[in-house]
């Protein structure tokens, strides 16, 4: 089964603090994906990476960024963590399917909370 | 963008009972999956069904695409606490990346 982990459940920090989410998969997925999920809003993409070293903005990347140095790890980090961005983070990962979107495999999540 | 929108937005049913939860969708799609989430959890693959597939089933999921009316639905049969979860429906974007509906949030009485 492929499992996807992510560094911490629950998370609070302090406004303008630097953030790091952790997210690491088994199964030699190419794609890796973080989300935040809020209510009414549903899950929103904030970045995608296709490769190592290789990242792609979603629909909410405005305050994020993301690091890709091992094909397994994939990392958000919220440069100066504001309270808006207290949220429920998924991180997703899928192979490379060709012409179709894949089947994504979700971590637990992370509920952070920016105080 | 096209997006799935599920219907209803919440619903309570019965242990026993069937749950039939709907996704309608805007543009035309190379695929429709459906994901559960347990509450506070990350979501879960139930299944995925291709444009030129019409049903699919999975134990007692069962899943079907009319690309026509650009909608799909999800049918839970005999209904258990455990079925107890938010429902997504998400649709391909022409790429590897999906997009997610809000979800129905479906909620198993005893």
């Amino acid at each position: 089964d492929v499992k996807v982990t992510q560094s911490s459940r629950y998370l609070v920090k302090r406004t303008g603090e630097k953030v790091f989410l952790e997210c690491v998969q088994d199964m030699d997925h190419e794609n890796m994906f973080w989300y935040r999920q809020d209510p009414g809003l549903g899950l929103r993409l904030i970045y995608f990476s296709y490769d190592v070293k290789m990242k792609e903005k979603g629909d909410i990347p405005e305050g994020y960024s993301v690091s890709r140095e091992k094909k397994e790890r994939f990392s958000l980090i919220l440069e100066s963590a504001s309270t808006n961005q207290t949220s429920m983070y998924l991180c997703a990962s899928s192979s490379i399917s060709g012409r179709w979107a894949d089947t994504q495999y979700f971590g637990p999540g992370t509920r952070l909370t920016v105080l | 963008s096209q997006q799935g929108e599920e219907d209803p937005q919440a619903l309570s049913i019965q242990e026993g009972e069937n749950a039939t939860m709907n996704c309608s969708y805007k543009t035309s799609i190379n695929n429709l999956q459906w994901y559960r989430q347990n509450s506070g959890r990350g979501l879960v693959h139930l299944i995925l069904i291709r444009s030129n597939e019409r049903e699919k089933h999975s134990g007692r999921l069962r899943v079907t695409l009319d690309t026509s009316k650009k909608s799909s639905s999800l049918l839970i049969t005999a209904s258990r606490a455990a079925d107890t979860a938010s429902y997504f429906c998400a649709t391909d974007r022409g790429d590897d990346k999906i997009i997610f509906g809000k979800g129905t949030r479906l909620h198993i009485l005893p």
